[in-house]
């Protein structure tokens, strides 16, 4: 079973200026999660979608983040304008089903440098 | 709110020494938790969960146990190695109205020495 993809694995980027992840979660999983780890701190939940709807967006700072999960699959993260403090690794996880017992596995995430 | 605080490390041992990662957490209703585990260069991967109170989750040797009166689910395990060097995360999982709050400790760092 092929885990959960994302690209690109690195990118570096000036403030003010837009970037995109992309995340494919692993086949058949209906709940894909985009989540925001700093360094030397735990990952926070960014965002949760239920096949292509969006269950919890709380924490996504919705003036200069978006996400969307087209036909339930893939799903992009973007950020636009980018500031210095969104410097992360951007990890996407999936999960069969929502529910607090289920496990999700991750990708490897994609680090942004902003300069 | 939900939270979860873990041991601050890092935490060095040598090899066969025993481990103990202590995990607190507060949480509004009835959390399901769980350890994770990052490996240098790979991503986050499930080592074990407990769903209830006093269900102890098990794998590769680490064990927790869930107790609800402490509200605490610490790590064991009785004799490391180096290839258990890695950043554990201990995390929480709450069921909503509309969803799950899925909420990370801040990871301790663990270095297994030969």
């Amino acid at each position: 079973e092929a885990g959960v993809a994302q690209s690109p694995r690195y990118k570096i980027i000036e403030k003010r200026q837009s970037v995109a992840f992309w995340c494919n979660p692993i086949s058949g999983h209906a709940t894909l999660y985009w989540y925001q780890q700093i360094l030397g701190q735990g990952p926070k939940l960014l965002i949760q979608f239920q096949n292509n709807g969006v269950v919890d967006d709380s924490q996504l700072p919705k003036d200069r983040f978006s996400a969307e999960r087209l036909k339930g699959v893939d799903s992009t993260l973007k950020i636009q304008p980018a500031k210095l403090e969104d410097s992360a690794v951007y990890l996407c996880a999936s999960s069969r089903t929502s529910g607090p017992h289920n496990e999700q596995f991750f990708g490897p995430g994609t680090r942004l440098t902003v300069l | 709110g939900d939270s979860v605080t873990q041991m601050e490390g890092p935490v060095t041992l040598s090899e066969e020494a025993c481990l103990t990662i202590n995990c607190t957490y507060t949480a509004t209703g009835y959390p399901s938790l769980f350890w994770y585990v990052q490996y240098p260069g790979e991503g986050l991967q499930l080592l074990l969960k407990a769903t209830k109170a006093d269900d102890k989750g098990s794998n590769k040797g680490f064990e927790a146990t869930y107790r609800k009166e402490t509200t605490s689910f610490h790590l064991e395990k009785g004799s490391v190695q180096v290839s258990d060097s890695a950043v554990y995360f201990c995390a929480l999982s709450v069921l909503l109205s509309y969803g799950q709050n899925f909420v990370f400790g801040p990871g301790t760092r663990l270095s297994v020495l030969p």
